[in-house]
């Protein structure tokens, strides 16, 4: 059972357009959601946060927006450039140390 | 930044086989975790530890052994290797007061023939 989704597997989007990766979750008491980036041969590594008291969270290019009432979120990447392609990871936590992680979304940026 | 530190990069071995899969991380962090990543599946977690000789399951635990000797190093046992364990596994760590925050290896990808 996957208390994290992520809805798309993969997406495409042109240089300079705003890539939208959508997440989803079921337990109540996540509250704190990162995102993790990762590229080819690399392990993931941490791109940006929020914590369920907040609905925004705005980081350079990339911005969560949180909907704790519908348990969703999504990260918006403005601007997406092709070094941005690479694997996004949604992930929850608890307020634990404990982080479950969704299956991914492998954003592709053609110039 | 953390500095964690797998090895080796990649290992093929066979059914039955028995393998060792290193982690050191330079950063004194507390917590160690180790994690699978297969597609369709992203990231889960095998075993994690809160210190030199702790040990806690984590949410995939079946075949496999840890065992964290220091502060440093974190060891992930497959004593019986299966095809079903072939996979891209990742050590990560993170300290105490933020504990939620992974700093991950580089990855090792082992083959089970």
């Amino acid at each position: 059972q996957q208390q994290v989704r992520q809805s798309s597997q993969s997406l495409t989007v042109w240089e300079g357009e705003t890539a939208i990766l959508n997440c989803s979750y079921e337990n109540s008491a996540f509250d704190y959601f990162p995102w993790y980036q990762q590229f080819p041969g690399e392990g993931p590594a941490l791109l940006i946060a929020i914590r369920s008291v907040s609905d925004k969270k705005e980081d350079g290019r990339f911005t969560i927006f949180f909907n704790k009432r519908e348990k969703n979120l999504s990260l918006h990447i403005k601007d997406s450039q092709p070094g941005d392609s690479a694997t996004y990871f949604c992930a929850a936590s608890p307020n634990t140390n404990k982080v479950v992680f969704g299956t991914g979304t492998r954003l592709q940026v053609l110039p | 930044e953390a500095a964690v530190t797998q090895s080796p990069r990649n290992k093929v071995t066979v059914t039955g086989g028995n393998v060792t899969l290193s982690c050191r991380q330079t950063n004194s962090h507390n917590y160690m975790y180790w994690y699978r990543q297969d597609t369709g599946h992203g990231l889960r977690l095998i075993h994690y530890s809160y210190g030199a000789g702790n040990l806690q399951i984590g949410d995939v635990p079946d075949g496999y052994k840890a065992t964290r000797t220091t502060q440093e190093d974190f060891f992930l046992l497959l004593e019986l290797a299966s095809p079903s364990q072939t996979s891209l596994y990742f050590c990560a760590s993170s300290d105490w007061s933020s504990a939620e925050t992974l700093y991950f290896g580089s990855g090792t990808r082992l083959t089970v023939l």
